[in-house]
This record gives C-alpha cells, sequence and structure tokens, in this order.
C-alpha cells in the first residue's frame, strides 16, 4: 500500500525558516517524481514544487522561487522541502504528493499525504 | 503564466441528476489538464490525466471532455458520495497550476 507520511509543519515566525519531510513507503520511491502542493485554510489548492525522480530537475511556482528548496534522499525513501524566508501568505497545509509520468512529462499527481500545518505568525 | 478559471463557484444538485462543471485555460494547454476530487477533511484524489483519460478506480460516471482552452468534467447520475470540491489542474508543463474550485453540494 502506498503511503505518504509528512511531518516538519508547525508555527513559526515570519523571516524565519522550517523543513519539512515526507516519508514515502509501499512503492519504489526512485522511480517516481514528487511533489508539494498547499492548501491555505478555507482555500483551495496551489502547486508549490515537483522535483524529478532522481533530483535532477526541480521546478516551482514564481511565488517560492529563492526562498524554497524541494530535495529527496532516495536512499532514505524520503522527500524534503526547506523553506526560509518563511511569509503570512505561505500558511497552509502542505501535502506531498507522488507524480505521474508520462511520455516526458508529468500528468497528474496520484497519492497524496494526509498533509501538514504550516502556520507563519509573529 | 496560465490561469485555470473554474465555473461554477458551487452548484447544489439532487441524487441521480447529471452535472457538467467548467475550467477555462487562459492559454491554449492542448489536452494537458487533470481533474481532482476532494472531500471535506481529506486529501485530494486524481480522476481524469490527458482531459478525458479516467485514472485507474475511478468511476465511470465520471467523464472529462475538452481541448485547447475549455474543458468540462461531468458526473453522471450523481451519488451522494460526490459532494466535494473539484479543481482542474494544468499537467505536462510548468508551473502545474490549479484552478480555483468548484463545490458540489448534493440536495
Amino acid at each position: 500500500e502506498v503511503q505518504l507520511v509528512e511531518s516538519g509543519g508547525g508555527l513559526v515566525q515570519p523571516g524565519r525558516s522550517l523543513k519539512l519531510s515526507c516519508a514515502a513507503s509501499g512503492f519504489t520511491f526512485s522511480n517516481y517524481g514528487m511533489a508539494w502542493v498547499r492548501q491555505a485554510p478555507t482555500k483551495g489548492l496551489e502547486w508549490v514544487a515537483t522535483i524529478s525522480y532522481d533530483g535532477s530537475s526541480t521546478y516551482y511556482r514564481d511565488s517560492v522561487k529563492g526562498r524554497f528548496t524541494i530535495s529527496r534522499d532516495n536512499a532514505k525513501s524520503t522527500l524534503y522541502l526547506q523553506m526560509d524566508s518563511l511569509r503570512s501568505e505561505d500558511t497552509a497545509t502542505y501535502y506531498c504528493a507522488r507524480a505521474v509520468w508520462d511520455y516526458g512529462s508529468y500528468v497528474g499527481f496520484d497519492y497524496w499525504g494526509q498533509g501538514v500545518m504550516v502556520t507563519v505568525s509573529s | 503564466n496560465i490561469v485555470m478559471t473554474q465555473s461554477p463557484k458551487s452548484m447544489s444538485i439532487s441524487v441521480g441528476d447529471r452535472v457538467t462543471m467548467n475550467c477555462k485555460a487562459s492559454q491554449n494547454v492542448g489536452n494537458n489538464i487533470a481533474w481532482y476530487q476532494q472531500k471535506p477533511g481529506q486529501s485530494p484524489k486524481l480522476l481524469i490525466y490527458y482531459a478525458s483519460n479516467r485514472y485507474t478506480g475511478v468511476p465511470d460516471r465520471f467523464t472529462g471532455g475538452g481541448y485547447g482552452t475549455d474543458f468540462t468534467l461531468t458526473i453522471n447520475s450523481v451519488q451522494a458520495e460526490d459532494a466535494a470540491f473539484y479543481y482542474c489542474q494544468r499537467i505536462y508543463n510548468s508551473p502545474f497550476t490549479f484552478g480555483s474550485g468548484t463545490k458540489l453540494e448534493i440536495k
């Protein structure tokens, strides 16, 4: 059974850093691209970042470029999101998700974790 | 960047009815659209990719259509368990932008 379990969330002050982790099991982690998607309270889904199966390619939404870094450790089957210079507008539940690959790119996210809450506030 | 606009924002449908919701891309995206269902308190679930391909295990009452800039998700014979938010997403090319969602309520 595919499982994705996020951790590392919490309350953090604006301008500070936080690192999220996503432990994967039930599939060959090193064969899949992975992503982070967030959802602010009572709002819709917002794609944050995607990383290729081997970590060689990364993609970010404009509002987090230069502040967030997606990475992975295939030996540990773990996905990470390093979040620096956090802002109040980064407050959200952060989901990790497995990416479906087809003919050269990502065509959806087929398994999702339960999410971890990040609150940026003084 | 491409903007994905969904309509309507919400709709209320009776069990057994057919419902269609819309997703409009600000630029031609071909068939590079996915649809997700998110029930209250749950994580999203992938329903459709490449605009009309039903993902594994998705009931055949869910049908996706469209090409270019205009896309639809149709649910035939709506069931009570279909009450949820539905989101479209641009796929294949970054940024993988989501639409703002359509809330489906069951009367």
